[in-house]
């Protein structure tokens, strides 16, 4: 079956920091690779995604790119503010699942000033 | 545009209380998702429609669990009896088509907690 494999949170780092979290995933099929935000007291909403291998997926100074040699969508950004902080969603759809994301556990980034 | 709206933002029930969660998709959407958010769970799928259907309802803990969605603008979420632990925030998403591209949009989430 699928799944979604990311780090444990929280992660917690000063204002400017560089910010990375893993994320590795299974799939059958070719899947599409996501990262969701939530924000307190919000619903998730998307960052970004990839949709093939290689792909790079880019919003708001955070990138991914999907290596499918390692089968993993880790998400980065260079400078990170304190309204950065929020729950991170890695998450995959793949050609068989039918419409049904497969999110991994969240990871809880904490940014301080 | 509004987004996806759902409703009470926060429910405080006793157990075997009914529940009932409501949600309004985002106008044009066809395929409608209902999430449950805990901390021991993660995010769970309970059930989700397409074009009002039910398409895949293996999530759904237990009969006591039941979804409707009469029309393409409304869903709803019944859990009678309740019980403690289905306190929980639980939260509808809508996406185009079968969701396939992975973009679903979210409401901000009802909040049950059950005493």
């Amino acid at each position: 079956g699928n799944s979604v494999t990311q780090m444990e949170g929280p992660v917690t780092l000063s204002e400017e920091a560089f910010l990375t979290i893993n994320c590795t995933y299974t799939a059958t099929g070719y899947p599409s690779l996501f990262w969701y935000v939530q924000y307190p007291g919000e619903g998730l909403q998307l960052l970004l995604k990839a949709t093939k291998a290689d792909d790079k997926g880019s919003n708001k100074g955070f990138e991914a790119t999907y290596r499918k040699e390692t089968t993993s969508f880790h998400l980065e950004k260079g400078s990170v503010q304190v309204s950065d902080s929020a729950v991170y969603f890695c998450a995959l759809i793949s050609t068989d699942s039918w419409g049904k994301l497969q999110f991994g556990a969240g990871t809880q980034v904490v940014v301080t000033p | 545009d509004a987004g996806v709206i759902q409703s009470p933002r926060h429910e405080v029930t006793e157990m075997g209380q009914e529940v009932t969660l409501r949600c309004k998709p985002i106008s044009g959407h066809n395929s409608l998702f209902w999430y449950r958010q805990t901390m021991m769970r993660g995010l769970e799928l309970l059930i989700y429609f397409n074009n009002n259907v039910p398409i895949d309802d293996s999530g759904m803990p237990e009969d006591r669990f039941s979804a409707k969605m009469p029309n393409a603008s409304f869903s709803t979420l019944k859990i009678q009896p309740s019980e403690p632990r289905d306190s929980a925030v639980y939260f509808c998403a809508s996406s185009m088509g079968q969701g396939e591209g992975g973009e679903l949009f979210f409401g901000e989430g009802s909040r049950l907690t059950v005493l």
